[in-house]
């Protein structure tokens, strides 16, 4: 199946240790991103990655540190995980500049569910 | 920072009934996208709007893309059950094509 994957989809773990997300698409895009979705469904960037090039860095904290082995893959790496890093985290790839607009359309992956006790 | 702004953030209605969502900012995006979530899964891609005044419809669902490029809704005729989720839209600015959320809409329509 052409697909974005995430894993792990859920993740439980305690305050102050570091975790990492890891997402692969097998759709050919060029650009990869990860999102964060609260307890309230919004949806805000952290990352974009294109051809392996960080392109978008919101603020986010120095603790999170994506990594992009290939086009195929960005992992999220979190350091020193706080209460507030709980979260759903979405993976989602696209192609760059092949649509209106620079309209890029994404496909997200199922998410990652992030637990932090 | 751009910002859109999605009303009403929760619909609870009954199964036949029209709705719409709206999507409103004071900045002109390039191209508007509509999603659909469901509980567990990633936003979906519904339709991509570009062009002022454009209308676009899937089925029962209608997207129109205001003159100015600031603003959109979501019309729903006749809401069935299956059309139960979270409703996303979302701009993309000319920077690397980048999307702006909306805060979601939360549809349930009861049989």
């Amino acid at each position: 199946d052409t697909a974005v994957s995430q894993t792990p989809k859920y993740l439980v773990t305690q305050m102050g240790n570091d975790k990492s997300i890891k997402c692969e698409q097998n759709l050919g895009h060029d650009t990869m991103y990860w999102y964060k979705q609260d307890s309230k469904k919004f949806l805000k960037i952290m990352f974009s990655y294109n051809n392996k090039e960080l392109i978008i860095n919101e603020t986010v904290p120095n603790r999170f540190s994506p990594k992009s082995p290939d086009k195929a893959h960005l992992n999220l790496h979190i350091n020193s995980l706080e209460l507030g890093d709980s979260a759903v985290y979405f993976c989602a790839s696209s192609l760059m500049g092949t649509t209106h607009s620079g309209a890029n359309v994404l496909t997200f992956g199922a998410g990652s569910r992030l637990t932090v006790l | 920072t751009q910002l859109l702004e999605q009303s009403p953030q929760f619909l609870s209605i009954q199964e036949g009934e029209n709705l719409t969502v709206y999507c409103n900012s004071s900045s002109v995006f390039s191209s508007l996208q509509w999603y659909r979530q469901e509980p567990g899964e990633g936003p979906v891609l519904l339709v991509t709007v570009v062009t002022g005044g454009e209308v676009k419809k899937l089925k029962r669902l209608t997207f129109q893309f205001g003159d100015a490029r600031k603003d959109s809704s979501l019309h729903i005729t006749a809401a069935q059950p299956g059309d139960t989720g979270l409703y996303l839209c979302a701009g993309a600015s000319t920077s690397y094509g980048k999307l702006t959320f909306g805060q979601g809409t939360i549809l349930t329509v009861h049989p």
